[in-house]
């Protein structure tokens, strides 16, 4: 069966230090990945898509960025990052011509 | 642009009891999927039912089905027999055909359930 793995599941980091979010999927091969985000109260905003590795597409300019080095490894990255970057970033995966997306345990991020 | 609109903030049932969640959302597709999802204080998202436009049959899972009123853009949830395991939030969403085609949340609607 297919399992989708993120982590850390809980990040306090400093306004301008750099960020890495990592999740990873088992049991499927080239998936379709995303991020999302879910600022407090509100529904989940797609921040970037794949469809394979090194294609990477945005929904949404910010101070973020994603990479896909492997056909089952999503990366969210910042160089620096700010105070509007806190809240919980869930990584998905939906298999090609499914319509369903399978979401992870998410990744709850405080910038103070 | 698509939009997905639940009015909803916060909801209560009594266990046992039938509860109907309201979901709208506005598209000019003819072809599409909407879901359900929850969202409980663990906070993964766990799917609870889809449905594909294209389908007049109501989609049922367990205590769980949908009323779909394609021509009011009208996307309904009732929980059946509610059990305190339900209390979350409960998010509609919509996804159009397509290669990566994203999820359109609404704002969510939380559910709690008394004894």
């Amino acid at each position: 069966s297919q399992t989708i793995h993120q982590w850390p599941a809980t990040l306090v980091q400093p306004v301008g230090s750099p960020l890495s979010l990592e999740c990873t999927v088992e049991g499927t091969s080239n998936p379709n990945l995303y991020w999302y985000r879910q600022a407090a109260g509100r529904g989940l905003q797609l921040l970037f898509y794949s469809v394979g590795i090194g294609q990477i597409s945005s929904e949404v300019p910010q101070n973020l960025s994603a990479s896909r080095p492997q056909d089952r490894q999503f990366i969210l990255s910042s160089k620096k990052l700010l105070l509007s970057d806190s809240g919980f970033y869930l990584c998905a995966w939906g298999a090609e011509g499914q319509n369903i997306q399978y979401f992870g345990a998410g990744t709850r991020l405080s910038v103070l | 642009a698509q939009t997905v609109t639940q009015s909803q903030p916060e909801m209560s049932v009594q266990e046992a009891e039938t509860v109907t969640l309201s979901c709208t959302y506005d598209t000019s597709e003819s072809d599409y999927y909407l879901f359900w999802y929850k969202q409980p204080p663990s906070r993964q998202m766990i799917l609870v039912i889809r449905q594909e436009a294209y389908k007049q049959q109501n989609a049922t899972e367990n205590r769980f089905s949908v009323n779909f009123q394609k021509a009011a853009k009208s996307f309904s949830l009732k929980i059946s027999d509610s059990q305190l395991g339900d209390a979350a939030m409960y998010f509609c969403a919509y996804r159009r055909p397509g290669t990566a085609s994203k999820l359109t949340f609404g704002t969510g609607t939380r559910l709690q359930v008394t004894l």
